[in-house]
């Protein structure tokens, strides 16, 4: 079955950028809409986006300035990165796997916490 | 963006109670609402997709109605393993927006 697993730093400094890598498993990235949603510690769910392998992407207009989310299918993976980060964007991020009929996710990856802080 | 109102915020209840939580969109959406499960520190788990779509190995005890702006999720008698926190996502439209989260505790 499909598996998602989130990597990348668990402390970033303000002001600097935040990059997470979620490694596909059991698909390919060719397959489906891959996204990213995330989850401020005690609170709720932001999607933040998403991206086909094509390129074909989506953000939240609250990060649009501030984000990319791109693709490898070589590597069978894709990616986020948010600049200019604060303490806001402290929170557990998830990846997570689209279903074919819609907008909703169906596979998640276990999720990462970023901590913003000096 | 579509504001999502979920409630109640919490609920206590007792295994076997049926417990109804309700997710209201501030503008249409017709079926597009997705309902999830989350326990403490894990990923959220799709339970219902297109308001009453119950994905592939959900319990039957778990039901979703509803269509424009009004939506019901219901689970018809609690089971210890349902003691979660529960959202609604509206898939109609981007940005996706999801209500702000039920949690449901023993009583």
């Amino acid at each position: 079955q499909v598996q998602l697993q989130e990597s990348g730093p668990g402390l970033v400094k303000p002001s600097e950028t935040l990059s997470l890598t979620c490694a596909v498993s059991g698909a390919s990235v060719t397959d489906y809409y891959w996204g990213w949603i995330r989850q401020p510690p005690g609170k709720g769910l932001e999607w933040i986006g998403y991206i086909y392998f094509t390129g074909t992407s989506n953000y939240n207009p609250s990060l649009k300035s501030r984000l990319t989310i791109s693709v490898d299918t070589a590597k069978n993976q894709f990616y986020l990165s948010l600049r200019s980060v604060d303490a806001a964007d402290t929170a557990v991020y998830f990846c997570a796997r689209r279903t074919a009929s819609g907008n909703y996710y169906l596979t998640w990856g276990q999720g990462t916490l970023v901590t913003v802080s000096s | 963006d579509i504001q999502m109102t979920q409630s109640p915020s919490s609920v206590s209840a007792s295994v076997g109670d049926r417990v109804t939580i309700t997710c209201r969109a501030s503008q249409y959406i017709s079926t597009f609402l997705a309902w999830y499960q989350q326990k403490p520190g894990k990923a959220p788990k799709l339970l219902i997709s297109a308001a009453s779509n119950l994905q592939s190995g959900v319990p039957s005890r778990f039901g979703g109605t509803g269509s424009g702006t009004d939506f019901t999720l219901t689970i018809s008698r609690l089971q210890p393993e349902d003691f979660a926190t529960y959202y609604c996502q509206q898939a109609n439209s981007l940005p996706l927006t999801f209500g702000g989260g039920t949690k449901v505790e023993i009583q």
